[in-house]
């Protein structure tokens, strides 16, 4: 089967830097990807990794190490509006993706 | 475009009622999923379809069934209602695979919200 971990909560301070884990167990991997998804709306799709190393996508990069079946996404500069859960998945080819149960992060000031 | 659009945003129902969720697509993807998202659950697979005429089973999928007649439509059903389906219920779409470096994005609806008394 698959599965991913990633932590339920974390709570960060505005400006400041947060970093949220995620581990997988899969077969047939093809890479990771993070969705965020605000109270009340609809996941959106942030980032993807298929190789090691870091992607940066504006304040958010994502980080992937296949050796480890780990990766993280990484919030710079965190703004009131980053409040939201973030969801990490794994994409293994033409089968559904299979998601996280999402990382509810709040942003303090 | 619109992208992907759910019917109806919000529904109540009596246990035992059946209902009809549609969803529809603009973008021409093969793909199309049915989520439901419950508190500290994540997003869980109920079912999808890899194309017009074809579902498949997802990691929940009891109590629910599922048609694609129409490539950019995909509707869950439920039979017989029940208070443990009282949940947000999204769908979503994508383009297949291409390889490795394809994202493989879903895009989503906007989530309709059903109660079950």
């Amino acid at each position: 089967g698959q599965s991913l971990e990633q932590p339920s909560e974390v709570t960060a301070v505005e400006g400041a830097i947060v970093q949220i884990n995620c581990t997988y167990q899969t077969s047939g991997f093809y890479g990771l990807s993070w969705y965020q998804q605000h109270d009340g709306g609809a996941p959106t799709f942030l980032s993807y990794n298929a190789l090691d190393g870091l992607e940066e996508t504006g304040r958010f990069s994502s980080f992937l190490s296949r050796s480890d079946s780990y990766g993280y996404l990484l919030l710079q500069e965190l703004q009131m509006k980053d409040s939201a859960s973030y969801f990490c998945a794994v994409n293994s080819g033409n089968t559904p993706l299979v998601f996280g149960k999402g990382t509810r992060l709040s942003v303090i000031a | 475009n619109a992208g992907v659009t759910q019917t109806p945003k919000f529904r109540v129902l009596k246990t035992g009622q059946s209902m009809t969720l549609l969803c529809a697509q603009d973008m021409n993807h093969e793909y199309m999923y049915w989520y439901r998202q419950d508190p500290g659950m994540g997003l869980r697979l109920i079912h999808y379809s890899v194309g017009e005429g074809t579902t498949a089973k997802g990691e929940v999928p009891d109590g629910y069934n599922v048609s694609r007649l129409k490539k950019q439509n995909f509707l869950l059903g439920l039979e017989s209602a029940a208070p443990s389906q009282t949940s947000v219920y999204f769908c979503a779409s994508s383009s297949p695979s291409s390889g490795i470096h394809s994202y493989n994005e879903q895009f989503f609806g906007p989530g309709t919200r059903l109660t079950v008394l």
